[in-house]
């Protein structure tokens, strides 16, 4: 089945401690990004992904890492997590065939994190 | 920049009755793309139509419909014939051709709520 696969799916930490949150996607697909959901904003863009060794910033990266080092990965870092991260976090995969901005985007299940 | 308004942040609707979904988009791009999200209490976001800004088509999939006028730039979402099962959050976003990717700019969302 054609998915993309985040974990964890629930985590509580506390502020201060690093914390990874992996992304797989099984679809080969070229562009993966990191988006958060936080009430009365929607999503927004983290970071994002072209192809391997081809990262950049989405709309709100401050606090964020990410790598992509293999073409279905895309872990997600948090070097020093503080309760402003406390949020919904999806990671999302797609082909770049045909037109920039045509491709939907095939979404995890998403990732909530809550910083104490 | 592209930006998309949801001026709906929560409806309520008995079933079986019609509703309508608002989204307003903004964008200087002559080729862009919208989409529209739902996302289940469950918390996945299901994909469920991609409109090019060349296609004015009004398009309608079962008990789905979706108008879409660039001279007022919007893509409304009409759901006939209201189930329980329709309760969700509905997302518009857009993605401009030529940015980043496949970056999708998201409204902060509708909250449906469907009741007996």
């Amino acid at each position: 089945e054609a998915q993309v696969t985040q974990n964890p799916r629930y985590l509580i930490t506390v502020t201060g401690k690093k914390l990874t949150v992996t992304c797989s996607q099984n679809m080969n697909h070229e562009y993966m990004s990191w988006y958060r959901q936080d009430p009365g904003l929607g999503l927004r863009q983290i970071y994002y992904s072209m192809n391997v060794e081809v990262t950049d910033k989405g709309d709100v990266p401050e606090g964020y890492k990410v790598s992509r080092k293999e073409k279905r990965n895309f872990p997600l870092i948090l070097e020093s997590p503080s309760p402003n991260q406390t949020s919904l976090y999806f990671c999302a995969s797609s082909s770049r065939t045909g037109i920039s901005g045509a491709n939907v985007l095939t979404f995890g299940a998403g990732s909530r994190l809550t910083v104490l | 920049a592209q930006k998309v308004t949801q001026a709906q942040t929560e409806i309520s609707v008995v079933e079986k009755e019609d509703v309508t979904l608002d989204c307003v988009y903004e964008t200087r791009d002559t080729t862009y793309y919208l989409f529209w999200y739902k996302q289940p209490p469950s918390g996945e976001l299901v994909f469920l139509i991609r409109r090019n800004s060349f296609d004015e088509q009004n398009e309608i999939s079962g008990r789905y419909s979706w108008n879409f006028q660039k001279s007022t730039s919007s893509f409304n979402f009409t759901i006939t014939a209201s189930q329980v099962v329709d309760s969700a959050v509905y997302f518009c976003a857009l993605s401009e051709a030529g940015g980043g990717g496949n970056k999708l700019t998201f409204g902060t969302g509708t909250q449906l709520k469907v009741e007996l």
